[in-house]
């Protein structure tokens, strides 16, 4: 069974620092994995996604993400954060065809200081 | 507007009541999903539908149901709202390849 685990509960960082956010999934083939994110009171937005090709991968709003197969990881990150990034983020696994098999981890808050 | 809207965003019901949440997506696909958010859970699938006469089972589909209105349209019901579905709900739509999940902003729904 597919499963995604986003070690970290609750990341404080200060305005202006590097963030990296951890992901470890489990699948049996050649995952698709995506991050999301969401605002306070806001639904789901994609950010970024990976299925094949170079495994650093580039997002909107300025964060990058990269593909480890050996290590089945899949982090988050951005070299500089902005108050506007406090939100929570959403690691997903799924297959290439039939996303409706998603399995989202449990979410890492991220809480900005300045 | 919305791509994807969601009605009432705010809910509260005593447990018994049947409550049904509203999903409407200007798109044009063909997917949608109905999810649920609890803290520390993450998003569980309820139930997905393929396209009007295409409906699934998720996750955790019991105790809820669904109906295809149309293309745009994915209702979520409650028959007989319990203190333990209280949460997010989320309603979302993708392409066929389901290469990128649209969600709406979210239905707090709180059984008393």
């Amino acid at each position: 069974a597919q499963s995604v685990t986003q070690p970290d509960i609750h990341i404080t960082v200060s305005e202006g620092a590097s963030l990296e956010l951890r992901c470890n999934y489990s699948y049996g083939a050649t995952p698709y994995l995506f991050w999301y994110v969401q605002s306070p009171g806001q639904g789901l937005q994609l950010l970024l996604k990976y299925f094949s090709g170079d495994t650093l991968v580039q997002g909107i709003k300025g964060f990058e993400a990269e593909f480890k197969r050996s290590q089945s990881s899949f982090n988050l990150r951005k070299p500089s954060v902005h108050w506007s990034d406090a939100a929570e983020y959403f690691c997903a696994v799924g297959p290439y065809f039939g996303n409706e098999k998603l399995t989202f981890g449990t979410g890492t808050r991220l809480t900005i200081i300045p | 507007d919305a791509d994807v809207t969601q009605t009432p965003r705010n809910r509260i019901t005593k447990t018994g009541k049947r409550i049904m949440l509203e999903c409407s997506q200007t798109k044009g696909h063909d997917r949608m999903y109905w999810y649920r958010q609890d803290p520390g859970l993450g998003l569980q699938l309820i139930y997905y539908s393929f396209d009007v006469k295409d409906i699934n089972k998720g996750e955790i589909s019991d105790g809820y149901s669904v109906s295809r209105q149309a293309q745009a349209k994915f209702s979520l019901s409650l028959e007989s709202a319990i203190p333990n579905q209280t949460a997010l709900y989320f309603c979302a739509t993708s392409d066929p390849q389901g290469d990128e999940q649209y969600f709406g902003p979210g239905t707090r729904l709180t059984v008393t």
